[in-house]
C-alpha cells in the first residue's frame, strides 16, 4: 500500500470550476510538499506546508494541512487550461531522513 | 542556467544492454537523488547521495549502480536492462541540513526498452 493516497486519481473540470485534491497519510508529515507535473517534463514545486492548520496560497491554488499533519488538501478556484497537468503530494515522514515519498498522483484536465 | 540536468532525455535500447543516465545540479546542493517514476506514475526513491556518500538505497535491484563523481554530479548505471527498468527516471537535489527541505526535479530520462 502506498504512504501517501492522493484522491481521486484523475479528475476533468469545466474551465472555471473550482477543484479539491485530497493528500492522506497515516503517519505524521513532518513536511508536506506539493508538485505539479506536465508531460515530458520534471516536477514543478508548487508549495511547501509544514505546520499543523498551516495554510498557503499561490495564484488561485491554496493549500492546507490540517491540524493532525496527517491530511492536505489543494484547492484551484476558477480554473484555467494551464492548471491542466499531474499533481504529486509529496511527504518527509521520517522526520528530516531527507527522503520524500508521493502519492500516486492526481491528473488534472481542465475542458473548454 | 538550468538548475537540475539530465542527460539524455530519451533512451531506448534493447533489453540486456547497459546504459548510463547523467545528472547535474548547478545549485551547489549537497544532497542528490535518483527516483523512477513507473507507467502508472508512482514516483519512488531509489537512492540518494550526501557529498559523494551513499544515504539511501531503496532495495533498489544492484544492476543499477549510482556513480557521483563529484557534488553536483550523480549518474545511474543500469546493467543487463530488463523490461520492468521500462520508466521515468527523475534526478533531484536539496540542501542538506535544511528542515524542512525542497527537492528541485531535473525534466526526467524517459527510459524505454526493446
Amino acid at each position: 500500500s502506498q504512504e501517501l493516497e492522493q484522491s481521486p486519481q484523475s479528475l476533468i473540470v469545466q474551465e472555471g470550476k473550482n477543484l479539491t485534491i485530497n493528500c492522506t497519510s497515516s503517519k505524521t508529515l513532518y513536511g508536506l510538499y506539493w508538485y505539479k507535473q506536465k508531460y515530458g517534463e520534471g516536477l514543478i514545486f508548487l508549495m511547501m506546508l509544514q505546520k499543523g492548520g498551516e495554510e498557503k496560497s499561490h495564484e488561485k491554488i491554496t493549500a492546507k494541512l490540517d491540524e493532525k499533519k496527517q491530511q492536505s488538501s489543494l484547492h484551484i478556484t476558477a480554473s484555467q487550461p494551464s492548471h491542466a497537468g499531474i499533481y504529486l503530494c509529496g511527504a518527509d515522514i521520517s522526520a528530516g531522513a531527507q527522503k520524500l515519498v508521493f502519492g500516486q498522483g492526481t491528473r488534472l484536465t481542465i475542458n473548454p | 542556467d538550468t538548475a537540475v540536468s539530465q542527460t539524455p532525455k530519451y533512451l531506448v535500447t534493447q533489453m540486456g544492454n547497459d546504459k548510463s543516465i547523467k545528472c547535474e545540479q548547478n545549485l551547489g546542493h549537497d544532497t542528490m537523488y535518483w527516483y523512477k517514476q513507473d507507467s502508472k506514475k508512482f514516483l519512488k526513491i531509489m537512492f540518494s547521495y550526501n557529498n559523494k556518500e551513499l544515504i539511501i538505497n531503496e532495495t533498489v535491484p544492484n544492476r543499477f549502480s549510482p556513480k557521483s563523481p563529484d557534488k553536483a554530479h550523480l549518474n545511474l548505471h543500469i546493467n543487463s536492462l530488463e523490461l520492468g527498468d521500462s520508466a521515468v527516471y527523475f534526478c533531484a537535489s536539496s540542501q542538506a541540513g535544511q528542515v524542512p527541505y525542497e527537492q528541485y526535479f531535473g525534466p526526467g530520462t524517459r527510459l524505454t526498452g526493446t
